[in-house]
């Protein structure tokens, strides 16, 4: 059974860059059974896909956040991160890491998510 | 790329059926049996309730069913009970190798 936790800062200034790490157990982020990805969640607003990579390091984007979004896969930590540049306050949301497997089309294992401000 | 449109509201007295449903376009809904649809409880991670338009994870109520009809996909809910109250969203891969979700949609059970 995977378990995904996210971490990093809670709070990040205005044009600079969110980083978030989600570590993975009960499984090898190595898996080519999984892709990985992240899913933010503004205050009160509905769920947004920011993109996946696959262990291969292929990765897949928001159009819409594509300029300012980098995922990566650091395999010696089984961890994967994002990193999102020229942050604003419309970039505040809970952030969530999760899986979509390759036989099953839907995310089916979430962190718990967290809450990241953009302020000064 | 546009969000899926789902309505707002939804709300069913206990016992009853509700159906949400979630439209799209041929080019993410109507183009791919990759509809799926997840539950959330205030202050929770979304779960995952469908997948593949109509398939149940293992532990999900067979009270959850999954449908499609062209580019509308839909969520049914029977035996509606007070633990089913909560926000639901469906997710559609699209054309684009993306992923896409719709605005959510609020149950109210009465």
């Amino acid at each position: 059974q995977l378990q995904l936790q996210e971490s990093g800062p809670g709070l990040v200034k205005p044009s600079e860059t969110l980083s978030l790490t989600c570590t993975v157990s009960g499984g090898s982020i190595s898996s080519s059974s999984y892709y990985w990805g992240w899913i933010r969640q503004p205050p009160g607003k509905g769920l947004e896909w920011i993109g996946s990579i696959y262990y291969s390091g292929s990765t897949y984007y928001n159009p819409s956040l594509k300029s300012r979004v980098t995922i990566s896969v650091d395999t010696s930590k089984n961890q994967f991160s994002l990193k999102l540049s020229s942050v604003t306050a419309a970039d505040t949301a809970v952030y969530y890491c999760a899986t979509n497997g390759i036989a099953v089309a839907g995310f089916d294992y979430w962190g718990q998510g967290t809450l990241v401000t953009v302020s000064s | 790329q546009s969000a899926l449109t789902q309505p707002a509201s939804v709300s069913g007295s206990p016992g009853q059926s509700i159906t949400i449903s979630c439209t799209g376009t041929s080019s993410d809904v109507g183009g791919y049996n990759y509809v799926s649809w997840y539950q959330q409880h205030p202050g929770k991670a979304p779960k995952l309730m469908i997948y593949d338009v109509s398939k149940r994870p293992s532990g999900v109520s067979n009270r959850f069913s999954g449908s499609k009809s062209g580019n509308t996909a839909s969520l049914t809910i029977s035996g509606l009970q007070a633990e089913d109250e909560a926000d639901y969203y469906c997710s559609s891969y699209t054309s684009s190798s993306t992923w896409v979700f719709g605005g959510g949609t609020k149950l109210t059970v009465l």
